[in-house]
């Protein structure tokens, strides 16, 4: 089991940038590196994924070292919006389907 | 606007009755997901199937849950007899292809066995 670890809480402020580093020792070659948000009363959201080096779009980015063995993601000046729980997920190659941990409950505040 | 659509979106029952949670996966989404979330547990995968087919359930208590799909606009998912432990939210989720991680939830079905 590719098995993840991250933060289980962070806090922070509007407008500051929030990094939230995830490990991911057992990765496998093919597995790619995937990243959700949810909201209380909702389902995950898919905000982010990728395989190496570095990922952007429009709501994060995504930095891959090139060990793979940890991922960093990375949303810029947060809003209280932003306050949710952020899963970091590889794909389970035991069971070739995404397998959530914990996550990290980012409370962003005033 | 594609999205997965859920019923019930809450569902109160008695412990001993039979519960059917529905999904209704995003057109052209050959591969659907079961989840199941509590407090305690957080997401946990029930089971998936990819082109209608059940990949993997080895997440449910065979026992008493089973999950099918009918055809392609249809995902069920049946717990008899319900017990109080059974109390989560359940989502369901569609996506393309094995490669393809990203996956559109459901706003999930609330079930309350009491």
């Amino acid at each position: 089991l590719a098995k993840t670890t991250q933060p289980i809480s962070m806090d922070s402020y509007e407008g500051q940038e929030v990094n939230i580093t995830c490990s991911h020792n057992n990765i496998a070659t093919n597995d790619y590196i995937t990243w959700y948000q949810q909201f209380p009363s909702q389902g995950p959201r898919f905000i982010i994924q990728g395989y190496k080096t570095k990922v952007t779009n429009e709501v994060a980015s995504l930095f891959i070292p090139a060990d793979r063995k940890s991922s960093t993601l990375s949303l810029p000046r947060v809003s209280l919006s932003d306050t949710a729980v952020y899963y970091c997920l590889v794909m389970d190659t035991g069971r070739r389907a995404l397998t959530f941990g914990s996550g990290t409950r980012l409370q962003v505040q005033p | 606007d594609a999205r997965v659509t859920q019923t019930p979106r809450d569902k109160v029952t008695e412990m001993g009755q039979e519960v059917t949670m529905r999904c209704q996966p995003i057109l052209g989404h050959n591969t659907v997901f079961w989840y199941r979330q509590t407090m305690m547990q957080g997401l946990e995968l029930l089971a998936y199937f990819r082109n209608r087919a059940p990949l993997d359930d080895s997440g449910m208590p065979k026992d008493r849950f089973s999950a099918e799909m009918p055809d392609a606009t249809l995902a069920t998912l049946k717990i008899q007899p319900s017990e109080p432990r059974d109390s989560a939210v359940y989502f369901c989720a569609s996506g393309l292809g094995q490669r393809n991680t990203e996956a559109f939830f459901g706003q999930g079905t609330r079930l309350t066995v009491v």
